[in-house]
């Protein structure tokens, strides 16, 4: 079966700080996703990264996925109160068209 | 282009009534899919569809049922509600799903929160 862990799932960071979420899965995938919900909204799709040593980078989020260690990491650089959300990494399980979401990470971003 | 519509945004059901939540899309995508989201849990996969007349089931799809009749829409019944069905429920869809290449990232809907008393 697969399972997608991210962590941490909460994470109060203060403005202008750095830090990364993680999110593990547990066999292989074609392709890996980032999303972001705002509260009480829908999902936003962030990074698509289609394969192994794979960056992508928009504004102060770096997203990588090294498919060998199943792992793909959302690094926040300088953090500012905007990025507060809660961010989901999503993995489609090989060969299926089945798309396994994390339980997601709560950032809060203080002021 | 409107996206991806749900409707209603809002529903309380009674235990054993069933309803329908509506979705459309009109960006001609091929791939359409159904999630539920409960706190803690992110979000899961109900069911999902590759093309119209093709639907398949995700984790999650007992108690609910889907058809696709047409590329646009994509609606989601559930037979007979119970309280575990109370959630805030998704749709997606994405352009294509050949699995040979493409990003098929997924464009989501504003939501259906639905209470079962």
């Amino acid at each position: 079966e697969l399972k997608v862990e991210q962590n941490p799932l909460f994470l109060s960071m203060q403005e202008g700080k750095n830090y990364t979420i993680y999110c593990n899965y547990s066999t292989t995938s074609d392709r890996l996703y980032w999303y972001r919900q705002d509260p009480g909204k829908s999902l936003e799709s962030l990074f698509v990264l289609l394969s192994n040593g794979a960056v992508k980078q928009e504004g102060r989020l770096m997203a990588s996925l090294d498919t060998k260690a199943r792992l793909s990491t959302l690094h926040i650089t300088a953090a500012v109160h905007d990025l507060s959300a809660t961010y989901f990494c999503a993995v489609l399980r090989s060969g299926t068209y089945k798309y396994i979401f994390g339980t997601g990470t709560r950032l809060k971003v203080l002021a | 282009n409107a996206g991806v519509t749900q409707t209603p945004k809002f529903q309380v059901l009674k235990t054993g009534q069933s309803m329908t939540l509506q979705c459309a899309q009109d960006m001609n995508h091929e791939y359409m899919s159904w999630y539920r989201q409960d706190p803690g849990m992110g979000l899961r996969l109900i069911h999902y569809s590759v093309g119209a007349g093709i639907t398949d089931q995700g984790e999650v799809p007992n108690g609910y049922n889907v058809s696709r009749s047409t590329t646009e829409d994509f609606p989601l019944r559930l037979l007979s509600a119970a309280p575990s069905q109370t959630s805030v429920y998704f749709c997606a869809s994405s352009y294509s799903m050949g699995l040979a290449g493409g990003y098929n990232e997924q464009f989501f809907g504003p939501g259906t929160r639905l209470t079962v008393l």
